[in-house]
């Protein structure tokens, strides 16, 4: 099966600056990689999503971007927020979800 | 207008009870799953069912046993519940194509006393 690593388990970053998560994945059949951002007590939320035949991936302040050849992706916050503070995810889809260990962000004010 | 719901929110029971979490999905999504959060939040699969047949079932005791009665509806039974049971239990759902986003569910928060 697949097997997804994410760095770093913890990431601390003043306001304004930006924050980067890596992730690889194994099989190279995994075609699609959603990124999702789970707050305190809540559900994981999808916040973007890259398919294998685009390289990268921009919405407002977080982009996505892929290296098939690698078989790595990783998250790009700008400008953090406070609230951007949660636990994010990375995914890869083969015949199902396989998730990365987690990221918890803090974005101190 | 909850797209994935999962009921109870919380459930708070005694070791060796039988407890049954309820999922439903109202997104016509063909594919919906089980995982298990623990406390580090790592989001482990469990259980995944396609068209009410199951998928795949991870290493995973057999005191947990998913049960489909159609595609809208996957239940969770556990038997002889353990304290290590005790973690937050998501349902998600996703359509058939293999390049679409999973939706959970609010989550199950079980503790085993």
């Amino acid at each position: 099966g697949e097997n997804v690593e994410q760095h770093p388990s913890t990431l601390s970053v003043q306001e304004g600056d930006s924050a980067v998560i890596k992730c690889t994945y194994s099989d190279s059949a995994s075609n699609y990689f959603p990124w999702y951002k789970q707050e305190l007590g809540k559900r994981p939320q999808l916040i973007i999503d890259i398919r294998s035949n685009v390289g990268e991936k921009k919405d407002q302040r977080i982009a996505v971007t892929l290296n098939k050849t690698a078989k790595h992706f990783s998250l790009h916050i700008t400008e953090t927020q406070p609230e951007d503070s949660a636990v994010y995810f990375c995914a890869a889809r083969l015949n199902q979800f396989y998730f990365g260990t987690g990221t918890s962000l803090t974005v101190i004010p | 207008d909850t797209a994935v719901s999962q009921t109870p929110k919380y459930l708070v029971t005694q070791m060796g009870n039988d407890k049954s979490i309820k999922c439903e999905q109202n997104l016509g999504h063909d594919t919906m799953y089980w995982y298990k959060q623990d406390s580090k939040k790592f989001l482990k699969i469990m259980f995944s069912y396609n068209n009410k047949e199951l998928i795949i079932n991870e290493t995973v005791p057999n005191r947990f046993s998913p049960k489909s009665p159609d595609k809208a509806h996957l239940n969770l039974h556990i038997n002889s519940l353990e304290l290590g049971d005790s973690a937050v239990y998501f349902c998600a759902s996703s359509p058939g194509t293999l390049n679409t986003e999973a939706f959970f569910g609010q989550g199950t928060r079980l503790t085993v006393v």
